[in-house]
Order: C-alpha cells, then sequence, then structure tokens
C-alpha cells in the first residue's frame, strides 16, 4: 500500500512550457485535492474531485487543469507556466468528506 | 466562507518546555478541525483531529488540541517538547463538501 504517490519530485519549466503533475493513490479514496503552498499562506486548494469524472474549481484554480478518469489518478495540468506558478504542489485524497485527507509527499515546481 | 488564522509565524521553545500553537477559526457551523504536521522537505502528517464528541483531543507524538467553541480555537498543545518537533505546524478546517482551508501556518524552532 503505496498511499498517495506524486511525481516528479522536482521540476524546472521555462515559461510558457507546459507539464502534468502526476497524483496516484491506491486507498480507493473517492475525494482527491490538489493544493500549492507557498511560504506564509498555508496551502490552497487549485482543483478537487469528488470521484472518477467529476471534478471542481477550488480557491486558486487559474492556470491549471485537472480531469479524473479514474479513482486511483489525479492528474493536475499546467498548460502555460508562469513564474507566479513556481510552488510547492500537493496531492491529497480522503475516502470521503467525514474522514482525514492523506498528502503525498509533495512536488517541488520553479519556473523560470 | 471558511477561514483559519495562525496568530504566530514562529515559535522558538527549550527543549523540555511545553508549547502551545494557537488556531482561530471562522465558520458559521460546528467544522471539521485538524491539526497537521510538516517536517522540513516532508509531505503533511496528521496529528490530530475533531469531528464532535469531547473537546480534548489526543494526537499522536504526544500532542494534544482543545475546542473551544466560543472562541472559535482549536489551540495545540504539547507538555514537553523534543528537539523532533522542529517542524511546521498547519491548522485546518472542512466545512462544505471535502474543502480544507488552511492556516498560514507556524514554524516551531527548538532550541537545545
Amino acid at each position: 500500500n503505496a498511499g498517495v504517490t506524486q511525481t516528479p519530485k522536482f521540476q524546472v519549466l521555462k515559461t510558457g512550457q507546459s507539464m502534468t503533475l502526476q497524483c496516484a493513490q491506491d486507498m480507493n479514496h473517492e475525494y482527491m485535492s490538489w493544493y500549492r503552498q507557498d511560504p506564509g499562506m498555508g496551502l490552497r486548494l487549485i482543483h478537487y474531485s469528488v470521484g472518477a469524472g467529476i471534478t471542481d474549481q477550488g480557491e486558486v484554480p487559474n492556470g491549471y487543469n485537472v480531469s479524473r478518469s479514474t479513482t486511483e489518478d489525479f492528474p493536475l495540468r499546467l498548460l502555460s507556466a508562469a513564474p507566479s506558478q513556481t510552488s510547492v504542489y500537493f496531492c491529497a485524497s480522503s475516502l470521503d468528506r467525514g474522514h482525514e485527507q492523506f498528502f503525498g509527499p509533495g512536488t517541488r515546481l520553479t519556473v523560470l | 466562507a471558511q477561514s483559519v488564522t495562525q496568530p504566530d509565524i514562529h515559535i522558538t521553545v527549550s527543549e523540555g518546555a511545553s508549547l502551545e500553537l494557537r488556531c482561530n477559526y471562522s465558520y458559521g457551523a460546528t467544522p471539521y478541525l485538524f491539526w497537521y504536521v510538516q517536517s522540513p522537505g516532508q509531505g503533511l502528517q496528521l496529528l490530530l483531529k475533531y469531528f464532535s464528541g469531547d473537546t480534548l483531543v489526543q494526537g499522536i507524538k504526544g500532542f494534544e488540541a482543545e475546542f473551544k467553541r466560543s472562541q472559535s480555537s482549536f489551540n495545540l498543545r504539547k507538555p514537553s517538547v523534543h528537539w523532533s518537533d522542529a517542524a511546521e505546524y498547519f491548522c485546518a478546517v472542512k466545512a462544505a463538501g471535502n474543502k480544507l482551508t488552511f492556516g498560514g501556518g507556524t514554524r516551531v524552532l527548538v532550541k537545545p
């Protein structure tokens, strides 16, 4: 049982490049979320999903897309990277709304 | 919308001394409350949670927290800190759906 896994751990992009951050969980959790962490701001919700085929926006969705074709995977896409997207990104999952969220180890992204 | 405030950005405490981290939340009903810890370069680990019932909640690593509805607070405490408790601590509230809202975090430094 690997829990929540994220790849890559580190990534450097140039402005305008696109990329996908991968997130997978093997706990059969329905709820999955993406957060970004910036100094002094805690974690802010980007997008979340309550089940396969269902996604919704969080607090800071602009510049990011998500999809949820399977229960296990919840990739986050940056369509055209900007320096303001330099951050640490965390994926999380939970069994349902009444349970705690389990976090992945994070992806540190730098956009030059 | 819910919000979480952690008034202390940094706290320095001597090893063996007690620790209290403050958390205030804003939400119209009784929320689900969480404390997470993040060690350097790591993801978030759940310390404890409050959903209902006894307002004094015991967690892992010797931490406890007390929910005070009248003060909209959920402060985290530990009677005697260890050097390994040096980390960043996040308070979070879960209200509508499965959205977690985080405070800005409190970084704890432990002096020998």
